[in-house]
């Protein structure tokens, strides 16, 4: 089993939609919970950071972290063409290595 | 400025080829990596150096080396280049702790 599953989709949605991304992790170490968005032919960039359990929001995205559950979420609200990209969780526990998740390709048809 | 830059951005070579690839941040941080994207999207660590230390090295063969002349540059020789080496790879660098990391834009290796 590894130790961050993420659906690697597609996900396809219509733009306006509400846009939920998801990853599960089995390791309870994990603190430092991330997100990044990687568009066609280029690199990760970092989308949100979140420590420990609760929400983050910046602007139309939200995170979501449930470490009872361990479970971790991005929302997009109000999606645009423009987010359409493969999105990768990823986390770190004590030992700062960065385990990353599968990564989901979202698709927001217009 | 660019924070992370590796290039070449495209490389086609035939297969049993040597080449690098280069890797520079200007960010200050004090670790760096090699990660490799297959077509499937999952990111594999490669390498890691800490201030000019290798401090991870997964299961790679060892055609693979990595050199960090300072800490701010890490590269990357392939030597005997095979087909199941065509991938894209991506060089990132991140400060010691729990924050993220900023990654190239990747280089697009072809190996035919």
């Amino acid at each position: 089993q590894k130790e961050v599953e993420q659906d690697p989709g597609p996900l396809s949605v219509p733009e306006g939609a509400i846009v939920s991304l998801n990853c599960t992790y089995s390791n309870s170490a994990f603190q430092y919970f991330m997100w990044y968005r990687q568009y066609s032919r280029k690199g990760p960039e970092l989308l949100m950071y979140t420590y420990s359990s609760g929400n983050k929001e910046d602007g139309r995205f939200t995170a979501q972290v449930d470490k009872s559950s361990k479970y971790i979420s991005l929302f997009i609200r109000d999606s645009q063409p423009s987010d359409s990209a493969t999105y990768l969780c990823a986390m770190k526990g004590s030992n700062y290595q960065l385990i990353w998740g599968a990564g989901t390709k979202l698709i927001i048809k217009p | 400025d660019t924070a992370v830059s590796q290039t070449p951005k495209y490389l086609v070579t035939q297969m049993g080829n040597d080449k690098s690839i280069k890797c520079e941040q200007n960010l200050g941080h004090d670790t760096m990596y090699w990660y490799k994207q297959d077509s499937k999207k999952f990111l594999k660590i490669m390498f890691s150096y800490n201030n000019k230390e290798l401090i991870i090295n997964e299961t790679v063969p060892n055609r693979f080396s990595p050199k960090s002349p300072d800490k701010a540059h890490l590269n990357l020789h392939i030597n005997s280049l095979e087909l199941g080496d065509s991938a894209v790879y991506f060089c990132a660098s991140s400060q010691t702790g729990p924050g993220g990391y900023t990654f190239g834009s990747g280089t697009r290796l072809t190996v035919v």
